[in-house]
């Protein structure tokens, strides 16, 4: 069955490290999200792709960066790590149907980065 | 700018009893709203949208929201609710126009216990 993956689920580093977060999915799906999830702000955008080379920055994109190389795959990257990173990330994926993107987005199960 | 609100951080309430998750929204252009649930550990999944059409969403697990355009509200219910209706609740608006095509807007979430 098609998914969407997140690897690893749950990484420890340290302050300063580059960190990257691996997401994959096998819908073909054009559209990429990633988000973070903190208690009392829900999920927040960090960055987005609507397909290959194209990549948009979100709601809080700073300290992060993202790569669109194939259509399968998202990757993360916290480029010096601090603590305020420390959250949980989610990765989602929607396709475009018709010219139109309506649909629904689909979650990864998530990665639990906690940064000492 | 689009948002979404949800106004109740938790709502607790008994097997068995009807329940509703409140949201309300704030969009420029029609709005595209979408009910997303969150068990412990997981990934969002995805309950209901509404685009357009009936005001009346029928989606998962006997789940239905009212889409009330006077009201700017998308609220969630369930007639009977069970225990293991327990989770985190998002609802979020999409955006579709421009350079943010396809984002999605969360509200902060809802914690729903349901108590035998």
């Amino acid at each position: 069955d098609a998914e969407i993956t997140q690897s690893p689920r749950h990484k420890i580093t340290e302050t300063g490290r580059q960190v990257t977060l691996a997401c994959h999915q096998t819908w073909n799906h054009n559209n990429m999200f990633w988000y973070r999830q903190d208690l009392g702000h829900g999920l927040r955008l960090i960055h987005y792709s609507y397909g290959v080379h194209d990549t948009n920055k979100g709601e809080v994109s700073d300290g992060y960066s993202v790569s669109r190389s194939n259509t399968e795959d998202l990757p993360l990257t916290l480029e010096s790590a601090a603590s305020s990173q420390t959250s949980v990330y989610f990765c989602a994926s929607s396709p475009t149907s018709g010219g139109r993107t309506y649909n629904e987005q689909f979650f990864g199960p998530g990665t639990r980065l906690t940064v000492l | 700018a689009q948002s979404v609100a949800q106004p109740e951080d938790q709502v607790n309430v008994a097997e068995g009893n009807p329940l509703t998750v409140k949201c309300t929204y704030s969009v420029s252009g029609n709005p595209y709203l979408f009910w997303y649930v969150q068990y412990p550990n997981r990934g969002l999944q995805f309950l209901l949208k509404y685009i357009t059409g009936d005001n009346l969403v029928k989606g998962s697990y006997g789940f239905e929201a009212e889409f009330n355009k006077s009201q700017t509200s998308f609220h969630l219910k369930k007639p009977s609710a069970l225990v293991s209706d327990s989770a985190l609740y998002f609802c979020a608006v999409r955006h579709d126009r421009g350079s943010t095509l396809g984002r999605l807007y969360f509200g902060r979430g809802t914690q729903l216990t349901v108590w035998p």
